[in-house]
């Protein structure tokens, strides 16, 4: 069974703290992405990385930061947690190239900033 | 460019209703459409696809979506709704012949079944 797992289900941060949410796949994908999921907005990308130390900006990149040091994780970090931030984080791999453009998802994480 | 309209935030079908959830596209290359589904607390699960090929594409659960060009249109339908079916979905577009694969979703649409 493919598998996408995200390190927490849910989390609480103080406003001003640096966060990091982990993801790690065991498909050997090359793509790994960060999604925000808002009520009535749908999922917004983050950042992706198509290969190890590579990343690239998604819509909304401001206020985050992203790392993937080994194929299989890809970490997101907020350097200083605000409000307006709190939301449900999805992480979701696919396979390199362009035959299988499938993605699958992790169970998300429900971040709070209080 | 890509984006997604899904027409309907919310859609409300009796059991054993036709289920029809509208999603519009708009791609400046050929794409590739995608319809998930997410049940409550949970992560995204592929129902079905589009590449290439078939216009008429089946799913998981009994769904199933038509691309029509002409239409930039990819409507989910299932003839007959259960109450497990009740759920967020969400279409999402992707450029065809990208490697990355990045998915650009419309807002969703929750469907609500009634007995």
């Amino acid at each position: 069974d493919v598998k996408v797992t995200q390190s927490s289900r849910y989390l609480v941060k103080r406003t001003g703290e640096k966060v990091f949410l982990e993801c790690v796949q065991d498909m050997d994908h090359e793509n790994m992405f960060w999604y925000r999921q808002d009520p009535g907005l749908g999922l917004r990308l983050i950042y992706f990385s198509y290969d190890v130390k590579m990343k690239e900006k998604g819509d909304i990149p401001e206020g985050y930061s992203v790392s993937r040091e080994k194929k299989e994780r890809f970490s997101l970090i907020l350097e200083s947690a605000s409000t307006n931030q709190t939301s449900m984080y999805l992480c979701a791999s696919s396979k390199g190239g362009t035959v299988n453009t499938e993605a699958f998802f992790g169970q998300g994480t429900r971040l709070t900033v209080v | 460019a890509q984006s997604v309209t899904q027409l309907g935030s919310h859609v409300s079908v009796s059991e054993g209703a036709l289920v029809l959830l509208r999603c519009n596209y708009s791609s400046s290359v050929p794409p590739y459409l995608f319809w998930y589904v997410q049940y409550p607390n949970q992560g995204l699960q592929l129902l079905l696809k589009y590449t290439t090929g078939a216009t008429l594409v089946k799913g998981i659960n009994g769904f199933e979506a038509e691309f029509k060009k002409s239409e930039t249109s990819f409507h989910l339908t299932k003839p007959s709704a259960h109450m497990s079916d009740a759920a967020e979905y969400f279409c999402a577009v992707s450029p065809m012949n990208s490697g990355y694969s990045t998915l650009t979703f419309g807002k969703g649409t929750m469907l609500l079944v009634s007995p």
